[in-house]
């Protein structure tokens, strides 16, 4: 059975600290991907991981992906409150389309 | 600058009751899918489409069909409506994977309650 796990599902931190999220499933896989959505809102791309090794940052997040641990992990650099929201991975299983599998959220809390 | 459109936001139905949810995309996607999300778990995969005239079964699709008579619009339909489809349903859109590295985009959700 795939599964995509992401752990941790909550994360409380303090303004300024750092973090990492970690986004592990269970086949095969290449193609990566990361989403942030805030309460009641749709699902905004943040990263696409195309290849092993590949690493990607925008801003205070730096993504990361290991397809041979089939690991994928999502790190914050001295978070700040506008980092609050819920962080989606989702793996591409698809042969013939974009058949994405999504792990179940990390809803990280930034405190001042 | 639309993207991806969902109508309606809301609803609420009756159990039994039927209904369709639209979709429709301004960037000229091959490929249309539709999720839903429920408490505590991520975006599960009903129905998608790789192109106009084309449906395919996802993780979930039980008590759902599609259709896709023009590129740009993906309808999602309950014919019987139960209490365990409550729930946000996104429609999303994107290239053809083959050709492009682009991710998915998603509209704005449709939050479906029946009673």
């Amino acid at each position: 059975e795939l599964k995509v796990e992401q752990n941790p599902l909550f994360l409380s931190m303090q303004e300024g600290k750092n973090y990492t999220i970690y986004c592990n499933y269970s086949t095969t896989s290449d193609r990566l991907y990361w989403y942030r959505q805030d309460p009641g809102k749709s699902l905004e791309s943040l990263f696409v991981l195309l290849s092993n090794g590949a690493v990607k940052q925008e801003g205070r997040l730096m993504a990361s992906l290991d397809t041979k641990a089939r690991l994928s992990t999502l790190h914050i650099t001295a978070a700040v409150h506008d980092l609050s929201a819920t962080y989606f991975c989702a793996v591409d299983i698809g042969w013939n389309n974009n058949d994405m599998r999504f792990g179940a959220g990390t809803r990280l809390t930034v405190k001042p | 600058n639309a993207g991806v459109t969902q109508t309606p936001k809301f609803r609420v139905l009756k159990t039994g009751q039927s209904m369709t949810l639209l979709c429709a995309q301004d960037m000229n996607h091959e490929y249309m899918y539709w999720y839903r999300q429920d408490p505590g778990m991520g975006l599960r995969l009903i129905h998608y489409s790789v192109g106009e005239g084309t449906t395919a079964k996802g993780e979930v699709p039980d008590g759902y069909n599609v259709s896709r008579l023009k590129k740009q619009n993906f309808l999602l339909g309950l014919e019987s409506a139960a209490p365990s489809q409550t729930s946000v349903y996104f429609c999303a859109s994107s290239y053809d994977y083959r050709w492009s590295n682009q991710p998915q985009h998603f509209g704005d959700g449709t939050r479906l309650s029946i009673l």
